[in-house]
């Protein structure tokens, strides 16, 4: 069964401290995977997307690394702040015909002062 | 939320009524989704259409109806028939006709409804 399994589920940080978030998927065949920040009460907007043959990407503060053979990816976030306080939903592309979607149940993230 | 546009933010209905979820892109995106959350679950697509004047079932469509009478349009309208129908609600759209591939998905702002 195709599964997106993110862990933790909550987190709660400092702000200027770092943190890692978890992603461990089991979809095959595999196409890409995404990260999205939800903010709450709002639509997901794309922080990342790599594919089979990428192992990192970054955009700003955030950086997303891809183990294709053990089927996981992380997000870590550098020097945190107030506004990083969201949900982050690990998202893998499955390939072949179907082309789905599968979402992981995201990670709530919240920044304290 | 890019040129995506959901209305109203919220909205709340009767227990046996039908109600429409508007979903309008300004992108020029072929590709068009419906997504229902629920708390601690990840999205489920509800339908998706690749093209004007088609549209095909996702995962859970029953008690759902669409249409795509023009590119930029994409209603949801949730029926009596939906058993479980209060829950946020996101239009994606994507610049090609794929069923959510390595094509980005952009997200409207989405649409609480409630019924009670």
């Amino acid at each position: 069964k195709n599964q997106v399994e993110q862990s933790p589920q909550s987190l709660i940080i400092l702000e200027g401290k770092n943190c890692t978030l978890q992603c461990n998927y089991t979809v095959s065949p595999f196409s890409n995977l995404r990260w999205y920040k939800q903010d709450t009460g709002r639509g997901p907007v794309s922080l990342t997307i790599m594919t089979f043959s990428e192992n990192t990407k970054s955009n700003g503060r955030y950086t997303a690394t891809l183990d294709a053979d053990t089927k996981q990816s992380s997000l870590h976030i550098t020097a945190s702040q107030l506004s990083d306080s969201a949900s982050y939903i690990c998202v893998v592309s499955a390939g072949g015909a179907t082309n789905k979607l599968i979402f992981g149940t995201g990670t709530l993230l919240a920044v304290q002062p | 939320d890019g040129g995506i546009t959901q209305s109203p933010k919220y909205l709340f209905r009767k227990e046996g009524q039908n109600v429409t979820l508007s979903c309008e892109q300004n992108l020029n995106h072929d590709a068009m989704y419906w997504y229902r959350q629920d708390p601690g679950q990840g999205l489920r697509l509800i339908y998706y259409s690749q093209i004007v004047n088609d549209f095909q079932k996702g995962d859970i469509a029953e008690g759902y109806s669409v249409s795509r009478e023009k590119k930029e349009s994409f209603p949801l309208t949730v029926t009596s028939a939906q058993k479980n129908p209060t829950a946020f609600y996101l239009c994606a759209s994507s610049p090609t006709s794929g069923r959510g591939n390595s094509y980005e998905q952009y997200f409207g702002p989405g649409t609480r409804l409630t019924v009670t």
